[in-house]
């Protein structure tokens, strides 16, 4: 079945050690976004990709970073981690279709916690 | 600017009640509607969604709603839940022809009691 994928769905990282979160899709999406999630609040929009074309949101830190080497797979690159940014990191996929009805499709979420 | 407001963060049903989630939207532009259900330590489900024609959409675990563009709502509704239904409900909008963003309520927490 065609599905997004995130790799580890659990992730322990000490203060400042610098972590990466992995995602892939079987979709073939030309648009791939990375949330971050924290308890009982809604998912926050981090940046996406459209293809190669980068996004990022006025308020994200730095501190956060993304790959997209290839249509399939885009990482979460966070350099320093602090203690806030202990969270669950969703990937989520869609077709990019701005004239048309266009869906996001979620991976399962990384947990991350960070010691 | 969208923003998307889900008016009751916890919502507690006995099961095999009805049961309704608000949701409302703000936007200047067309607005394609989703709802998405998230279980415990998962990532989001769509549930179902709105893109156009019939104002009443039905999705997957006999979930329903409808869309009321003078009202600016997306109200989901079932008519009998179960226990399983347990699970954080987030409503989502994307404006249509404005790019690749979706914007997402802050959650409706549906708590179903035995």
């Amino acid at each position: 079945d065609a599905m997004v994928i995130q790799n580890p769905r659990y992730q322990v990282t000490q203060f400042g050690k610098p972590v990466t979160l992995s995602c892939s899709q079987t979709l073939n999406h030309n648009v791939m976004y990375w949330y971050q999630q924290k308890s009982s609040q809604a998912p926050k929009l981090l940046f996406h990709y459209y293809d190669k074309d980068f996004n990022n949101e006025a308020d994200t830190p730095d501190n956060f970073q993304s790959r997209r080497p290839n249509t399939s797979f885009c990482f979460l690159d966070i350099r320093s981690p602090g203690l806030g940014d202990a969270a669950m990191y969703l990937c989520a996929t869609s077709r990019g279709q701005v004239q048309g009805a266009d869906t996001q499709y979620f991976g399962p979420g990384t947990r991350l916690t960070v010691l | 600017a969208q923003s998307v407001t889900q008016l009751d963060s916890q919502v507690p049903v006995f099961e095999e009640a009805p049961v309704e989630l608000r949701c409302n939207y703000s936007s200047s532009v067309s607005v394609y509607l989703f709802w998405y259900v998230q279980y415990p330590n998962q990532g989001l489900q769509l549930l179902l969604k709105y893109l156009s024609g019939s104002t009443l959409v039905k999705g997957i675990n006999g979930f329903e709603a409808e869309f009321n563009k003078s009202q600016t709502s997306f109200h989901l509704r079932k008519p009998s839940v179960h226990i399983s239904d347990t699970a954080e409900y987030f409503c989502a909008v994307r404006p249509a022809n404005t790019g690749n963003q979706f914007y997402f309520g802050t959650g409706t927490s549906l708590t179903v009691i035995p």
